[in-house]
């Protein structure tokens, strides 16, 4: 099975900071890379497909960047609905698996 | 509206079962791979299952193969996970998601969701 590797696991940032979360597979995944984002009590929501590409409806301070086993998704000028958890997800083989998660909080 | 609606969540004991359902509706969904994604209280995401389009293909997590079996209903627009032996581990919020691309090309990566249906396993 592929191990995705979140990191941080958490990160406390101001309004309009600008962040970045990377996440690694422990063997190569191509593009095959999305991200997501929840919030409490919420469905998680598609952000970036296939590395870095968006979703329709996501605005363009969410970019993502990667090849292989290394990706990254930045988030630039932080807004108070951008505080959430974020998950990669590797869709490359079965069984499809997630990264344990970065919590955005306020600082 | 494009919407997905999971139901048949509940208390059940170790070694239970229960049928899980989600209903689709606003989109062609035998055109859609879709997936079963789970959420421990306070944990992170882990995909359960998929199957395909035509329901002819189906996947499973380590963690669940040989107890619990997706299918789909394309006639009804439902796709369902049925789960027997169930297990304390199992409690979860369970959710339905949406392949983003249709057939016959899937990516498996999920751009709808449901709501969730809250499976609590205990006795």
């Amino acid at each position: 099975d592929i191990q995705m590797t979140q990191s941080p696991s958490s990160l406390s940032a101001s309004v309009g900071d600008s962040v970045t979360i990377t996440c690694q597979a422990s063997q190569g995944i191509t593009n095959y890379l999305n991200w997501y984002q929840q919030k409490p009590g919420k469905a998680p929501k598609l952000l970036i497909y296939d590395v870095s590409n968006l979703e329709t409806g996501v605005p363009s301070k969410f970019s993502g960047s990667g090849f292989g086993t290394d990706f990254t998704l930045t988030i630039g000028s932080l807004q108070p609905e951008d505080f959430a958890t974020y998950y990669c997800q590797q869709a490359n083989s079965f069984p499809l698996t997630f990264g344990g998660g970065t919590k955005v909080e306020i600082k | 509206e494009v919407q997905l609606l999971e139901s048949g969540g509940g208390l059940v004991q170790p070694g239970g079962s229960l049928r899980l359902s989600c209903a689709a509706s606003g989109f062609t969904f035998s055109s859609y791979a879709m997936s079963w994604v789970r959420q421990a209280p306070g944990k992170g995401l882990e995909w359960v299952s998929a199957i395909s389009g035509s329901g002819g293909s189906t996947y499973y997590a380590d963690s669940v193969k040989g107890r619990f079996t997706i299918s789909r209903d394309n006639s009804k627009n439902t796709l369902y996970l049925q789960m027997n032996s169930l297990r304390p581990e199992d409690t979860a919020v369970y959710y339905c998601a949406r392949d983003g691309t249709t057939v016959p090309t899937s990516f498996w990566y999920f751009n709808l969701w449901g709501r969730g249906t809250l499976v609590t396993v205990s006795s």
